[in-house]
């Protein structure tokens, strides 16, 4: 069965950069589409990106200009990066998993949620 | 970007009773690329249908989605009481995904 957990600081500093981490188990990581959602009581869920195995990045054009998605297939995870953050970006975080282009997400972690406060 | 509106915003019924959910699409979703998530508090959303008709594996039948196009309809045929939660439709067909609103079903 796979599974996917999130992992990073709960807090955040307005203008710094939010890092989360993914590990995937019980599964390849390769082959995949691996996202990261997020989700707010305002803004419900929002989707922010996807990594393919291979390093081919796509991203929401509400955020491009402050995202970064990565890989590591030899550690089976996937990173976030979201840069000069606000309290809009307080929100839960969700990693989740494509079978493939134009597919759905089979997969989801847990969650972790991240507070942007001083 | 695709706009998925859902409605009701919340749904009010009994255990037993019938469900019908809807999601509308500001613009075609492309090949039924669609899907339908539950969500619990405190959870990660579940996946239960996806190219608008097809059921993820482990859900019961009493889950069943239709619709092509810019309309299509979550129904749950008999309410369970582990059913009442908050449902999500999703297009996945184009950049860049969107997900609905929600639809709360709570218990009447």
């Amino acid at each position: 069965q796979v599974q996917l957990q999130e992992s990073g600081p709960g807090l955040v500093k307005p203008s710094e950069t939010l890092s989360l981490t993914c590990t995937v188990s019980g599964g390849s990581i390769s082959s995949y589409y691996w996202s990261w959602i997020r989700q707010t009581p305002g803004k419900g869920l929002e989707w922010i990106g996807y990594v393919y195995y291979s390093g081919t990045t796509n991203y929401n054009p509400s955020l491009k200009s402050r995202v970064s998605i990565s890989i590591d297939t030899s550690k089976n995870q996937f990173s976030l990066r979201l840069s000069s953050v606000t309290a809009a970006d307080t929100a839960v975080y969700f990693c989740a998993r494509q079978g493939g282009y134009n597919y759905h997400f089979d997969y989801w972690g847990q969650g972790t949620l991240v507070t942007v406060s001083s | 970007e695709i706009v998925l509106t859902q409605s009701p915003g919340t749904l009010s019924l009994s255990p037993g009773e019938r469900a019908t959910l809807s999601c509308r699409a500001s613009q075609s979703v492309s090949n039924r690329y669609l899907a339908w998530y539950q969500q619990k508090p405190g959870q990660a959303p579940r996946l239960l249908i996806y190219d608008a008709s097809s059921r993820a594996t482990g859900i019961a039948d009493r889950f069943s989605g239709s619709g092509s196009g810019t309309d299509f309809t979550l129904t749950i045929s008999r309410l369970e009481p582990e059913d009442f939660a908050v449902y999500y439709c999703q297009q996945y067909g184009s950049s860049p995904l969107t997900f609905g609103g929600g639809t709360k079903v709570e218990i009447k």
